[in-house]
């Protein structure tokens, strides 16, 4: 079937707009993440949906970040106000349960603050 | 709070030559899961090879293996036979299997070149 998909694949914005990432998981898949990949760097966590429980905000860098999963499927991380050091690739990943299972990652968005 | 380290940020391999990544990670658990994942430029993360803590045998897959030593927390991924479609960033990963806390934590990657 079809994997994670993520809209847009490349984002060019200027300082202070906002802006919403789009992420599609796979179906019937009840986990969601969201990790942020800065330049040369490893995949920083973000926020994690497990079906209806509320998420795991933890990893959200500020309060300009949020992000909100709807109908238990499709999700939007929105940044407020964007800042430079907000550049990035933003990575969704989904997976059937929590535990060992694998995260299957979307190819991400791309997200350049000018 | 876990850590991972990956203290090589670029590695070279000879085509059909083998290749081993190094990855250390810090932890107070007892219980956890361990992965490689790759990452080539079209910026897909694959997952690689997995092995979880309470098994003792190495984890393999195909051409790819893994050293997993619990004791000394080291868990390195060995590549055989290396191919040119192998070249890409590999990320070290570690996940809890306690409660409901299931993040993956990264380190900070290698970068595998694979030569002719």
């Amino acid at each position: 079937g079809a994997g994670v998909s993520q809209s847009p694949s490349n984002k060019v914005t200027e300082k202070g707009k906002d802006v919403e990432l789009r992420c599609d998981p796979i179906s019937g898949h009840t986990a969601l993440y969201w990790y942020r990949q800065s330049l040369g760097q490893g995949l920083e966590f973000l926020i994690y949906f497990q079906g209806n429980s509320a998420p795991d905000k933890s990893g959200l860098p500020s309060d300009r970040f949020s992000a909100e999963r709807t109908g238990g499927s499709v999700s939007t991380l929105t940044i407020q106000r964007t800042q430079q050091e907000d550049s990035a690739v933003y990575l969704c990943a989904s997976s059937p349960q929590t535990g060992a299972n694998e995260q299957f990652f979307g190819p991400g968005t791309r997200l350049t603050v000018l | 709070a876990q850590t991972v380290t990956q203290s090589q940020p670029e590695m070279s391999v000879q085509e059909a030559e083998t290749v081993t990544l190094s990855c250390t990670y810090d932890t107070s658990e007892s219980d956890y899961y361990l992965f490689w994942y790759k990452q080539p430029p079209s910026r897909q993360m694959i997952l690689v090879i997995r092995q979880e803590a309470y098994k003792q045998q190495n984890a393999t897959e195909n051409r790819f293996s893994v050293n997993f030593q619990k004791a000394a927390k080291s868990f390195s991924l060995k590549i055989s036979d290396s191919q040119l479609g192998d070249a890409a960033m590999y990320f070290c990963a570690y996940r809890s299997a306690i409660g409901t806390a299931s993040k993956l934590t990264f380190g900070t990657g290698t970068r595998l070149q694979v030569t002719l």
